[in-house]
């Protein structure tokens, strides 16, 4: 079973990049598709990105020049930046997998706040 | 871009049947996937390609779509179903994943 585990920082200064990684273990990197959700406090749920191994890759077109989504097969892992934070972008960030259009597997969350 | 919508919240006693809907225009037409989230956990997959179950997730989580409106239906709802539900789709004009707002669903 895949498992999925996301890191990162847990503050970020506002105009700063956000950087995070999700490690997985228990399957092949290169099998699946890999997406970026979040879920600002007690809101909804938002894709932003997904990404390949191939090199295949699609972003939300609201944070598209803001993204940068990539896979690192040697390490296992698959990292997100966005760019010029602001509060808006605080939340919880989620990484997955992404097969046929849905996420069976899930890492647990990591909350990030966007705060001076 | 393509918009989902759904109820805020539903409400159901134990033992009956829920019913969770996501609107969209021409969903009938789009592979619809719901996700459960209870309190403070992930997401979790209940129902991909409008109707089929992963591994593990019980029958009374059933789905269906057609026209504009896809339907979770939850049958012998039990008090560890109480979460917010989250319908989903690709929109491949836009070539974007979309979520609903998400349902909460509460039981009596």
């Amino acid at each position: 079973q895949v498992r999925l585990q996301e890191s990162g920082p847990g503050l970020v200064k506002p105009s700063e990049t956000l950087s995070l990684t999700c490690t997985v273990s228990g399957d092949s990197i290169s099998r699946y598709f890999w997406t970026w959700i979040r879920q600002p406090p007690g809101k909804g749920l938002e894709w932003i990105a997904y990404v390949h191994s191939s090199g295949n890759t699609n972003y939300n077109s609201s944070l598209k020049s803001r993204i940068t989504i990539s896979v690192d097969p040697a390490k296992n892992q698959i990292s997100l930046r966005l760019s010029s934070v602001t509060a808006a972008d605080t939340a919880t960030y989620y990484c997955a997998t992404l097969v046929s259009g849905h996420s069976d597997y899930w890492g647990q969350g990591t909350l990030v706040s966007v705060s001076s | 871009s393509y918009v989902l919508t759904q109820a805020p919240s539903v409400s159901v006693a134990p033992g009956q049947t829920a019913r969770i809907t996501c609107g969209g225009n021409n969903i009938g037409t789009k592979s619809v996937h719901w996700y459960q989230q209870k309190p403070g956990q992930a997401p979790g997959l209940v129902v991909y390609d409008d109707r089929d179950r992963p591994s593990g997730i019980p029958e009374r989580f059933s789905g269906s779509n057609s026209g504009n409106t896809a339907t979770l239906t939850i049958s012998r709802v039990e008090a560890g179903d109480e979460a917010d539900f989250y319908c989903q789709v690709w929109d491949s004009s836009s070539d974007q994943y979309v979520f609903g707002p998400g349902t909460k669903v509460t039981v009596l």
